[in-house]
């Protein structure tokens, strides 16, 4: 079945930076593109950003640029998001999630990770 | 502020139907069938109910459906259940910006 397990709670100081992990299982990693997506406490989802695990291409929203980078693993079928530069802010849950078919980045986010707190204090 | 535009919140009984709606541009919803709804219970991720527009994937009850017109799609529920109490978002992609939006979220009550 298909699983998508991120790594777990950080803590973190302004001004630092933060990488979340998600390992996917029980799929062919390469066919399916991942997306982040983060939500703020008591607060709506903020798309982060898509990578193409197969070639490793990356598209991200104009509020994020230049702070964010997402990376693969092909290895270990493994996508990293780092933000950096975090401010308060930034203290969210973040999710990463599949698309629902292959191939193609429909933005169907069909499978979720289970969600990493990432708190942003000082 | 959210690019897409949702009611706050909505309300109905046990049995009744409601709908949500989900406001865009012909730059997002209303130039592309890459509509798509979520629903989300408290401390859980959320889970896709409707692609395509109108589209449900296996497992997802026949009771949610989606439409749209013009620049706004539309999510129903059909034959309320409690269990449908929870945060509904609507997503599309947004030709602006070659990127993805939500909708800043409904929260559903079920009286």
């Amino acid at each position: 079945q298909v699983q998508l397990v991120q790594s777990g709670a950080e803590v973190k100081k302004p001004g630092a930076s933060v990488k979340v992990s998600c390992k996917a299982s029980g799929y062919t990693f390469t066919n399916y593109y991942i997306y982040w997506v983060r939500q703020a406490p008591g607060q709506g989802l903020e798309w982060m950003g898509v990578i193409n695990p197969s070639g490793g291409s990356t598209s991200y929203p104009q509020k994020l640029q230049g702070r964010v980078t997402l990376t693969r693993d092909t290895s270990t079928s493994t996508v990293y998001m780092e933000l950096r530069s975090l401010r308060s802010e930034d203290t969210a849950v973040y999710y990463c999630a599949r698309d629902w078919w292959a191939k193609y980045n429909y933005g169907y986010y069909g499978y979720w990770g289970q969600g990493t707190l990432v708190t942003v204090s000082s | 502020q959210s690019a897409l535009t949702q009611p706050a919140s909505v309300s109905g009984s046990p049995g009744q139907s409601i709908t949500i709606s989900c406001t865009g541009t012909s730059s997002d919803v209303g130039g592309y069938n890459y509509v798509s709804w979520y629903q989300q219970h408290p401390g859980k991720a959320p889970k896709l109910m409707i692609y395509d527009v109108s589209s449900r994937p296996s497992g997802v009850s026949n009771r949610f459906s989606g439409s749209k017109s013009d620049n706004t799609a539309s999510l129903t529920i059909s034959g309320l259940q409690a269990e449908d109490e929870a945060d509904y978002y609507c997503s599309s992609y947004t030709s602006s910006s070659s990127t993805w939006v939500f909708g800043g979220g409904t929260k559903l009550t079920v009286l």
